[in-house]
């Protein structure tokens, strides 16, 4: 049983534009969801988090929107550039981050 | 600082081979954690440590899987007999709370396992 799922599974953007990138749980104990992006050959690195006091987490062209009620979370990648390709991880934790259950992952390209 | 350390980078295996991975995590960091990401998934928790203690280790196979951390510092996870379906990245995490009110985790560089 998946607990969270991750959509589109691959997306490619032109340069410039906003990504959004799709994620839903199921635990409604989950409290804690970090994104991870992960680049070709290396391993994942911890982008932006959000836990249930809030509704949305900004970082620069980042930003993570948060549907309590749907169990849906979204991140957003303005601006997107080629430096950008990756695979992007939606995880979640029910205590304090540590026991972090990942999605499947999206793969981003970013065409110039 | 120096980050999550692994060795080795890639193994290759026959089914029924042996074989041991070690992790040292970032110095001070209390909370230690190792993860399988078969190709093309996400990194799945196997077991993780707090300092020398297993704190949860449900997704370790344990009748192939062991993994230990005696001093409550570097760690081994070893495969007894490997089999095909084992083949992944073993990725090594570690994390400190720290006063925050979130553990963020730090991942190595991992090792590449292939069962042949």
């Amino acid at each position: 049983q998946q607990q969270v799922r991750q959509s589109p599974q691959s997306l490619t953007v032109w340069e410039g534009e906003t990504t959004i990138l799709n994620c839903s749980y199921e635990d409604s104990t989950f409290d804690y969801f970090p994104w991870y992006r992960q680049f070709p050959g290396k391993s994942p690195a911890l982008l932006i988090a959000i836990s249930l006091v809030s509704n949305k987490k900004e970082d620069g062209r980042f930003t993570i929107f948060f549907n309590k009620r749907e169990k849906k979370l979204s991140l957003h990648i303005t601006d997107s550039q080629p430096g950008d390709s990756a695979t992007y991880f939606c995880a979640a934790s029910v205590i304090m981050g540590y026991k972090l259950t990942f999605g499947t992952g999206t793969s981003l390209l970013v065409d110039p | 600082e120096a980050g999550v350390t692994q060795s080795p980078r890639y193994a290759v295996l026959q089914e029924g081979q042996a074989v041991s991975f070690w992790c040292d995590p970032i110095s001070g960091h209390d909370t230690l954690y190792w993860y399988q990401q078969p190709r093309d998934q996400g990194p799945q928790l196997l077991v993780y440590f707090r300092d020398e203690a297993v704190i949860d280790n449900s997704q370790l196979p344990s009748d192939r899987f062991s993994a230990v951390r005696p001093k409550g510092t570097n760690s081994t996870l070893k495969i007894q007999s490997a089999k095909q379906g084992d083949t992944a990245t073993y990725l090594c995490a570690s994390s400190s709370l720290g006063g925050l009110n979130y553990a963020e985790q730090f991942f190595g560089p991992g090792t590449r396992l292939t069962v042949l």
